[in-house]
């Protein structure tokens, strides 16, 4: 049962455009969701990350939004960069357990 | 700040030995550390969580006898991966979390070679 789904496997954007990265959950008692960046053969690195308070949440190029009603985020990068290029993964948790369900990832490829 | 190292960084070892991959919290005091495993182009999914001092938490499907995790301190977890075999060859990764609200940190991973 995949409580935290990324439907899109892949994304190719230019460079300067922005890309959005989608992830939608199943579990209403998440309350805290994070957007991790990985690179093959290296572990996550956090980007960015939004309470069940907030609707949106911004942190220079990286804005991500929440719609609790949709159980869906997505997380925005505005303008992106070849630097982009890489694994997205968000993850959810509920607050007080520490954690983790990840999603599936979306392989973001920012072309010059 | 938050850094967490792991070791070895690769491994690969012959079918039936045990590797031990270690996870340290460099900069802070980890009360949860947490074990992963990345198959390929899957996502990562949480094995086990262990608070230091106590016994860890296995998520279910994961055999505690083949994987014996020991958070011995409050900056250091290990994984034991008994009589390894080939469907044991996998990355692995773990974070460690300070005891704040959702924070976890993440290791470089480990990645396991079972021939």
């Amino acid at each position: 049962d995949q409580q935290v789904k990324q439907n899109s496997p892949s994304l190719s954007v230019q460079e300067g455009r922005i890309s959005i990265l989608n992830c939608d959950y199943t579990n209403s008692m998440f309350d805290y969701f994070l957007w991790y960046k990985k690179y093959p053969a290296e572990g996550p690195t956090f980007l960015i990350s939004i309470s069940s308070i907030k609707d949106k949440n911004e942190d220079g190029r990286f804005t991500v939004f929440l719609n609790k009603s949709a159980k869906h985020l997505s997380l925005h990068i505005v303008p992106s960069q070849p630097g982009d290029s890489a694994v997205y993964f968000c993850a959810a948790t509920t607050s007080g357990t520490y954690k983790y369900i990840f999603g599936t990832g979306t392989r973001l490829k920012v072309l010059a | 700040g938050a850094v967490v190292s792991q070791h070895p960084s690769r491994v690969i070892c012959k079918s039936g030995t045990s590797v031990k991959i270690e996870c340290r919290s460099l900069d802070f005091q980890a009360t949860t550390m947490f074990w992963y495993r990345q198959f390929p182009k899957k996502s990562l999914m949480l094995m086990a969580t262990s608070n230091e001092g106590s016994k860890a938490t296995y998520e279910q499907g994961v055999e505690k006898d083949k994987f014996l995790i020991n958070h011995a301190s409050l900056t250091l977890s290990t994984l034991t991966v008994t009589s390894a075999h080939p469907e044991d060859s996998s990355f692995y990764i773990c974070s460690a979390s300070p005891g704040t609200y959702n924070e976890q940190f993440f290791g470089p991973g480990t990645r396991l070679t079972v021939l």
